[in-house]
C-alpha cells in the first residue's frame, strides 16, 4: 500500500510567477486536502476535493486552485505569487468526507523570493 | 471564532520524566479533536481520535483525554525517539470538513 506523495519537494519561485504542487492520494482514498504550514504554524486549511469537486475552502484567495483527477490525484495551483505564500503544503488523502483521519504526504516546501 | 491553542510552545524532558501536553478549544459544535505528530522535514502522522467529553485513547507510551473545553496528550516515561512536534485539530460541525490545528507543542527528551 502507498502513502501519500507529492512533488516537487522544494522549489524556489519569484514573486508574481505560478507554481503547481502536485499529490497523489494513498490507495482506495477519494478526498483530498491541501493544506499551509508557514514555519512555527500549524497546518491551515486551503480546500477539500471529493470526487472530482471542491468540497469546501478555507479563507485563501482564488488565486489558489485546485484539481482532483479521475484517480484521486490532485493539483494545486497558485498564480501572482507573493512573498508570504512561502510555506509547507501539505496534502492529505482520506477515505471519505469529514473524517479528521488524514493521511499526509510529506509536504512540498515552496520559497517565494 | 473556532481556534485552537496549544501549551506549552515547547518542553524539554528527561528520558522517563513523564508530563502532559495541553490543547486548549473554543469552537461552535464539536465534530471531533485529532492529535497529530509531526518530525521535522515531514507530514504530520496522525495519532488519535476523541469525540466527546470523558473520552481517553491509548497508544504505547500516549494517553490523550478530552473534557468539553481541553485535551490532554499525557506522555509516560518518554525516550528520545518520542521527540516532535505535536499538533491538536478540532473540526467543527459547523466549519465542514476542515481541520482547525494549533500550533503545536514541540517536546525534546534527552537520554
Amino acid at each position: 500500500e502507498t502513502g501519500v506523495t507529492q512533488s516537487p519537494t522544494h522549489l524556489i519561485k519569484t514573486r508574481g510567477q505560478q507554481v503547481t504542487l502536485r499529490c497523489s492520494s494513498q490507495s482506495g482514498h477519494n478526498t483530498v486536502s491541501w493544506y499551509q504550514q508557514a514555519l512555527g504554524q500549524g497546518p491551515q486549511f486551503i480546500f477539500q476535493y471529493y470526487r472530482e469537486e471542491e468540497n469546501g475552502r478555507g479563507n485563501f484567495p482564488p488565486r489558489f486552485s485546485g484539481l482532483q483527477f479521475p484517480n484521486y490525484s490532485s493539483e494545486l495551483n497558485v498564480n501572482a505569487l507573493e512573498l508570504d505564500d512561502s510555506a509547507l503544503y501539505l496534502c492529505a488523502s482520506s477515505l471519505g468526507l469529514n473524517t479528521g483521519e488524514l493521511f499526509f504526504g510529506e509536504g512540498s516546501r515552496l520559497t517565494v523570493l | 471564532e473556532d481556534q485552537v491553542t496549544q501549551s506549552p510552545e515547547a518542553l524539554r524532558l528527561q528520558e522517563g520524566e513523564s508530563s502532559s501536553l495541553n490543547c486548549s478549544y473554543t469552537v461552535s459544535g464539536l465534530r471531533g479533536l485529532f492529535w497529530y505528530r509531526q518530525d521535522p522535514g515531514k507530514g504530520p502522522e496522525f495519532l488519535f481520535t476523541l469525540y466527546s467529553a470523558g473520552e481517553e485513547k491509548e497508544k504505547e507510551r500516549l494517553k490523550a483525554t478530552l473534557t468539553k473545553k481541553e485535551s490532554f496528550l499525557h506522555i509516560t516515561a518518554p525516550k528520545p525517539e518520542d521527540s516532535a512536534t505535536y499538533l491538536c485539530a478540532v473540526q467543527a460541525r459547523q466549519a465542514g470538513t476542515a481541520l482547525i490545528f494549533g500550533k503545536g507543542t514541540t517536546l525534546s527528551v534527552s537520554s
